[in-house]
């Protein structure tokens, strides 16, 4: 059974850092490129960055260009987001995704809650 | 930046009735990384529609998308009560990825 499940959400004050954690089982990440996407009730969803496979040609969203940091361990089949100088902005679900859809795969988490207030 | 404006924002139809979304974009999107997708409350989005037009496991033949260049469209051909939900286009052709801010299919 595939599962994508995210953790390391919270409650943080504006400026400060926070980093999410996405760990897979069921399915090897190494193969896929793997996605965060946010929401917010007002903002719908927004896709925050893309790291392919091979970890290079990483792309961001420009609301967290110079501030997020995706990653992935391929060996721990686990990906990350470092998320730094926060903003209430950034209040969102957050979702670790993959896609490949000729191929059948479209997996999310759940989501977790990040949460940016004073 | 490629912004995808969805109409309209609420449809209010009941079951049996068939639906028509649409997906405007600012400029011409590659069919091959346009999806649509459904999300119901609580859950993550799951994939409708990939490649514009071609429907992904499991979806049922009553779902259709269609579209190229700036106009795409979803159709529903008969609701179904378990179709209420709200529907997402997507396209992830060029970077940022962007999606469209949703059309929600409420029961009348």
């Amino acid at each position: 059974q595939v599962q994508l499940v995210e953790s390391g959400g919270g409650v943080v004050q504006p400026g400060q850092s926070l980093r999410l954690s996405c760990s897979a089982s069921g399915f090897t990440i190494s193969g896929y490129a793997m996605h965060w996407v946010r929401q917010t009730p007002g903002k719908g969803l927004e896709w925050v960055a893309v790291i392919p496979y091979h970890g290079n040609n990483i792309l961001y969203a420009d609301s967290v260009r110079g501030r997020f940091t995706i990653s992935r361990d391929n060996s721990m089949n686990t990906l990350s987001l470092q998320m730094n100088s926060l903003t209430v902005e950034d209040t969102a679900v957050y979702y670790c995704a993959t896609w490949a859809f000729t191929l059948g795969v479209d997996y999310w988490g759940q989501g977790i809650l990040v949460t940016v207030s004073s | 930046e490629v912004v995808l404006t969805q109409s309209p924002g609420t449809l209010s139809l009941s079951p049996g009735e068939g639906a028509t979304l649409s997906c405007t974009a600012s400029q011409s999107v590659n069919t091959k990384f346009f999806v649509w997708y459904q999300q119901k409350r609580g859950q993550p989005p799951r994939v409708l529609i990939y490649q514009t037009s071609n429907r992904a496991a499991g979806i049922p033949d009553r779902f259709s998308g269609s579209g190229s260049g700036t106009d795409f469209t979803l159709t529903i051909s008969r609701l179904e009560p378990e179709d209420f939900a709200v529907y997402f286009c997507q396209q992830y052709g060029s970077s940022p990825y962007t999606f469209g801010q949703g059309t929600k299919v409420e029961m009348k």
